[in-house]
């Protein structure tokens, strides 16, 4: 059983579009969260959601808009995608929200976008 | 703020030998600390956490750390290295007065390279 998944696994787009990157988890957990790994490999936060509202977000362009539809589930958007979006995009989910930061947090597989 | 370094971009070891892969942290309040393993076209996966109480953890595949507060490291170790943990490693904290805005911040990771 696939504990977080995110669809797609690869996305090849051009400039100017719009898409969207889907992420569902099956732990019961009830905080999710959006990273971006760039090509160095940093991995930095985005977004996080507890229970369906928003507690973080972090200087991301508002080009991106994150949607919690229900606690198993947190949906990226983003608008009028440019060259400098390309990268990997990670949901995770854990437990606790702002009180549990002690729980680890559990990754899906990522989504290579690439922008061209 | 909270920050955590990883001193090496890579490390390499001869399979059999023990490792260690380095870390240190800045926090304003006490830190939850953690090491994750990526390997290649992976999602992240923990491996162990320090929280409190003893500061020696044990984690998955043979893994441990040791929290040093006064030198505020939590160095990941393992008695002797395979050529399977080969993988890309991140340390990361989180800092429990909530000065991090109770978000995970996550050292630039790691390379592991283990010799046959």
């Amino acid at each position: 059983d696939t504990a977080v998944s995110q669809t797609p696994k690869y996305l090849v787009t051009q400039m100017g579009n719009d898409k969207s990157i889907k992420c569902e988890q099956n732990l019961g957990h009830d905080t999710m969260y959006w990273y971006k790994q760039d090509s160095k490999k940093f991995l930095k936060i985005m977004f996080s959601y507890n229970n369906k509202e928003l507690i973080i977000n972090e200087t991301v362009p508002n080009r991106f808009s994150p949607k919690s539809p229900d606690k198993a589930h947190l949906n990226l958007h983003i608008n009028s995608l440019e060259l400098g979006d390309s990268a990997v995009y990670f949901c995770a989910s854990s437990q606790g929200g702002l009180a549990g930061g002690y729980y680890e947090q559990y990754f899906g597989p990522g989504t290579r976008l690439t922008v061209t | 703020a909270q920050s955590v370094a990883q001193p090496e971009d890579q490390v390499n070891v001869a399979e059999g030998n023990p490792l260690t892969v380095k870390c240190t942290y800045s926090v304003s309040g006490n830190p939850y600390l953690f090491w994750y393993v990526q390997y290649p076209n992976r999602g992240l996966q923990f491996l162990l956490k320090y929280i409190t109480g003893d500061n020696l953890v044990k984690g998955s595949y043979g893994f441990e750390a040791e929290f040093n507060k006064s030198q505020t490291s939590f160095h990941l170790k393992k008695p002797s290295a395979l050529v399977s943990d080969s993988a890309l490693y991140f340390c990361a904290v989180r800092d429990d007065s909530g000065a991090g805005s109770y978000q995970l911040t996550f050292g630039k990771g790691t390379k592991l390279s283990v010799i046959p």
